[in-house]
């Protein structure tokens, strides 16, 4: 089956820990992105690639890393920097380089909770 | 001013209702338009993409108002299925701090709706 995986579903982070959250694409897609969603809140953008080897800052990427050494794969690192990291983090890819036309298409999603 | 404002509901309505969302931006620019669902602790899914002549896919019909910068979501015949987040969404060019353009999605809070039997 084609799509997005992100793993694990659910994360418990303690304070001052670094996490890594997973996101597999097996649909050949050249863009990925990185998104978080807090209750009443729509999506924002944390980070993006376009590109292997490639990756650009969203609107809020302080406290996240990223990297992109293969197409399939676009890994987030939460780290201890991030001071309100509880959220629900979204993956998503789209089939081109990522013009306004393209659509996105989403992973199930990492919720994240930090005790 | 928010870039996507949406009426955030929550809307309840019973089956065989129609129900209707709107959703303004902000960007004069933005190029795309799309209407995602959300069922909840999920991820979003592409619902359809909004066309400046309006568009219909069975009982869901979207319209875009370039001038007024304005997207409409019409859901006849309500069904208990179609209870759901409904994210409005919009797509332009956008520069990152590398000087390079990307599409950039712009999410709307949502609008929550429940169909009650």
């Amino acid at each position: 089956d084609g799509g997005i995986t992100q793993s694990p579903k659910y994360l418990f982070r303690k304070e001052g820990q670094n996490v890594t959250l997973s996101c597999e694409q097996n649909l050949n897609h050249d863009a990925m992105y990185w998104y978080r969603q807090d209750p009443g809140q729509g999506l924002r953008l944390i980070y993006y690639s376009q590109i292997v080897n490639d990756f650009q800052k969203g609107d809020i990427a302080e406290g996240y890393s990223v990297s992109r050494e293969k197409k399939e794969s676009f890994p987030l690192t939460v780290t201890s920097a991030q001071k309100n990291p509880t959220a629900f983090y979204l993956c998503a890819s789209g089939p081109r380089y990522g013009g306004p036309t393209d659509t996105q298409y989403f992973g199930p999603g990492t919720r994240l909770t930090v005790l | 001013r928010k870039e996507v404002e949406q009426d955030p509901g929550p809307f309840n309505v019973p089956e065989g209702a129609t129900v209707a969302f709107n959703c303004t931006y902000s960007n004069s620019a933005s190029q795309s338009f799309f209407w995602y669902r959300q069922d909840c602790r999920k991820e979003p899914k592409l619902l359809m993409s909004v066309y400046s002549s309006g568009n219909e896919d069975g009982r869901f019909t979207a319209q875009l108002n370039r001038a007024s910068q304005y997207i409409s979501l019409l859901i006849r015949d309500s069904k208990l299925s179609d209870s759901a987040t409904y994210l409005c969404v919009v797509s332009h060019w956008s520069l990152n701090a590398g000087g390079t353009s990307y599409g950039k999605l712009t999410f709307g809070q949502g609008t929550i709706l429940t169909v009650h039997p």
